[in-house]
């Protein structure tokens, strides 16, 4: 069974760095063509992609975020970080990591974490 | 705002047929493949429909998905109340090298 756990701050102060881990089991970073993104959601709004990382250590970012994003792995501890930098209240949101499966889906998902940004 | 277009809201009664579409260009669901994921209220979401036409095991046939163009659809018949829930379509984006997702579809069953 594959498994995504999302954990990081729950309260970040604007300006700040927001460090998020996505632990998951069931599957390996190593495998040829395995992935692990995160996606996040405003409260009441849209799902929005942020990154993908591969088990070559491909990276991608959203061209929207202004290169404030990081995304590495340990596959050491089946972990994926994502780095923030630059946090605004406009990041307020659920931050989702999901694998990265064939045909480009995200299948399995966490149950998320809200992150609120606010002084 | 999203690069995909998906109309914000939709509604059925049960056994009714729905359809939700799903409006990008050439560079998204013009030259690829398109996921439906399903976000029932207050939980993460799951995938619905991948490769396009595809469903999970454990994904009821009354889903499907097609795409002719640039645009893509689901359609869910048989509607239930279980299907109540927000319905988003994703696909690769060989301009912007990365995931776009639509604004979502709020399903609403009478």
């Amino acid at each position: 069974q594959i498994t995504l756990r999302e954990s990081g701050p729950t309260l970040v102060k604007p300006a700040q760095t927001l460090t998020l881990t996505c632990t998951f089991s069931g599957f390996s970073l190593t495998t040829r063509g395995v992935g692990v993104g995160w996606i996040r959601q405003p409260p009441g709004k849209a799902l929005e992609w942020l990154a993908l990382i591969y088990w070559d250590d491909d990276k991608r970012y959203s061209p929207f975020l202004n290169n404030r994003l990081t995304i590495t792995k340990d596959t050491s501890k089946n972990q994926v970080i994502l780095t923030m930098t630059n946090i605004d209240p406009m990041d307020t949101a659920t931050y989702y990591c999901a694998q990265r499966r064939g045909a480009g889906r995200f299948d399995p998902w966490g149950q998320g974490t809200l992150v609120t940004v606010s002084s | 705002q999203s690069v995909l277009t998906q109309p914000p809201s939709a509604s059925g009664t049960p056994g009714q047929r729905v359809t939700f579409s799903c409006s990008g260009s050439s560079s998204n669901i013009g030259s690829n493949f398109v996921n439906w994921y399903q976000q029932l209220p207050g939980t993460a979401p799951k995938v619905l429909i991948y490769t396009t036409d595809q469903r999970p095991s454990g994904v009821p046939d009354r889903f499907s998905g097609s795409k002719s163009g640039t645009s893509a659809s689901l359609a869910i018949s048989g509607l239930q109340s279980e299907d109540e829930a927000d319905y988003y379509c994703a696909a690769w984006d060989d301009s912007l090298n990365g995931v776009v997702f639509g604004g979502g579809t709020r399903l609403t069953v009478l």
